[in-house]
């Protein structure tokens, strides 16, 4: 079974730009979760969609937006980039059931200049 | 916030030694999983141990959960150069009463180093 893609795997942009980061899950799974890691504040979960609704939510600003398509694939789009928003960006999937196991995808590293 | 703190932060072993990492959280948990990450990349999965289970094992890894003391460790035996890493402990909480979907909260890991 082929595992958590994520494109794309390297992102360079500038301050105020807009980016969208792309989530493919493992076939079956219809839960997929987005998360934030950076070296000052670690791994800090963003946000998690099932079957096309945000069903949990971090504690991050609006800039943060996700969406997830009917075939499971999820993106998150992040607007007004700010320096800070430099980070490795990972994404899991699971089946969904509130307390699973969940699959990393190797992560879009985003670095903000 | 982070919802665990690991110990030891660093740890460096030499190869076919056995490495013991420590996690602790502050609130009631259905399940904490450990996973590895080895440098800058994706988060593998290594094990999963619910809140009724005391120990649990699976090939050279042994994890234990104490919940009355809110803490699990990891233990590795036999230790190789390829298990140089960061490993992180999870939790599926805060669980405030319900269900928290999809979301765990992770420790700041600790690294292994094991020396050939």
């Amino acid at each position: 079974k082929a595992g958590v893609t994520q494109t794309p795997r390297y992102l360079i942009k500038t301050r105020g730009q807009q980016v969208t980061l792309s989530c493919s899950p493992i076939s079956g799974h219809r839960s997929v979760s987005w998360y934030q890691q950076t070296p000052g504040q670690g791994l800090q979960f963003l946000f998690e969609y099932f079957s096309e609704t945000q069903r949990n939510k971090g504690n991050f600003p609006g800039r943060f937006s996700g969406r997830q398509f009917s075939n499971s694939r999820s993106e998150m789009n992040v607007s007004t980039l700010e320096l800070g928003d430099s980070a490795l960006y990972l994404c899991a999937s699971s089946l969904g059931s509130p307390s699973g196991e969940q699959y990393f995808g190797p992560g879009t590293r985003l670095t903000v200049t | 916030s982070q919802q665990g703190e690991e110990d030891p932060q660093a740890l460096s072993i030499q190869e076919g030694e056995n490495a013991t990492m420590n996690c602790s959280y502050k609130t009631s948990i259905n399940n904490l999983q450990w996973y590895r990450q080895n440098s800058g990349r994706g988060l593998v999965h290594l094990i999963l141990i619910r809140s009724n289970e005391r120990e649990k094992h699976s090939g050279r890894l042994r994890v234990t959960l104490d919940t009355s003391k809110k803490s699990s460790s990891l233990l590795i035996t036999a230790s190789r150069a390829a298990d140089t890493a960061s490993y992180f402990c999870a939790t599926d909480g805060p669980n405030a009463g319900g269900t928290s979907y999809g979301k765990l909260t992770f420790g700041q890991g600790t690294i292994l180093t094991v020396h050939p």
